[in-house]
């Protein structure tokens, strides 16, 4: 069955300083993982997803199939980062996500 | 366009009474999704619907929980006869499309307290 895992319930780190925020799965098939994003009182809303190999806000995050992971990565932490970040799943035909328990990110100012 | 709106934001019920909670997709989205999501847990994949079908509802739990789309009107998720395990947020999100890479759009959620 498929599963994701965020290792890290709480991360803190400095403004400036970089930030990875590690996401692992489990599926057979080829996946095709995202990110979402819920900052204080707002929605949950995507940050960025593996087939679009973009950039958003700064981060990024490369698939590497071999370790099964979908890190979220960024060089330079600012304030507005602060937020809950989600990892999910979605396999091939499917429609429906399935997600992390989530990271909560606080940058220190 | 105003995104995903779900209504209640906050719901109050004792045990043993009945939940009702409202989600009107995007406009242009005639798939909706409802996820859980319990304290300290990520959010839990519960049923796939579109307009008059569910389409997967291998996350809900057996009893007690209904949903529906209907042609008209928003996506009701309905649990009868509430505990306190109940108690969690629940949130739909949308899309436009089955079968592509769309990605969902959530709603703010609501939050269930069962007393």
């Amino acid at each position: 069955a498929q599963r994701v895992t965020q290792p890290e319930k709480l991360l803190s780190v400095f403004k400036g300083a970089p930030v990875e925020l590690k996401c692992n799965y489990s599926y057979s098939g080829s996946p095709e993982l995202f990110w979402y994003v819920q900052y204080s009182r707002q929605r949950l809303q995507l940050l960025l997803r593996h087939i679009s190999r973009e950039s958003i806000k700064g981060f990024t995050a490369d698939l590497n199939k071999g370790e099964t992971s979908f890190h979220l990565k960024k060089p330079f932490a600012q304030e507005e980062d602060s937020a809950m970040y989600y990892c999910a799943l979605r396999v091939a035909g499917a429609n429906n996500l399935f997600f992390g328990t989530g990271t909560r990110l606080t940058v220190i100012p | 366009n105003a995104g995903v709106m779900q209504n209640p934001r906050h719901l109050v019920r004792r045990r043993g009474q009945e939940a009702r909670l409202r989600c009107s997709p995007m406009k242009g989205h005639s798939h909706v999704y409802w996820y859980r999501q319990l304290p300290e847990e990520g959010l839990k994949f519960m049923v796939y619907l579109q307009k008059e079908n569910i389409i997967d509802e291998s996350g809900m739990p057996k009893e007690r929980f209904s949903a529906e789309f209907p042609k008209e009107g928003p996506s009701i998720l309905r649990i009868q006869q509430v505990v306190r395990g109940d108690s969690a947020a629940y949130f739909c999100a949308s899309s436009p499309r089955q079968g592509d890479s769309s990605p969902l759009h959530f709603g703010n959620g609501t939050r269930l307290t069962v007393t």
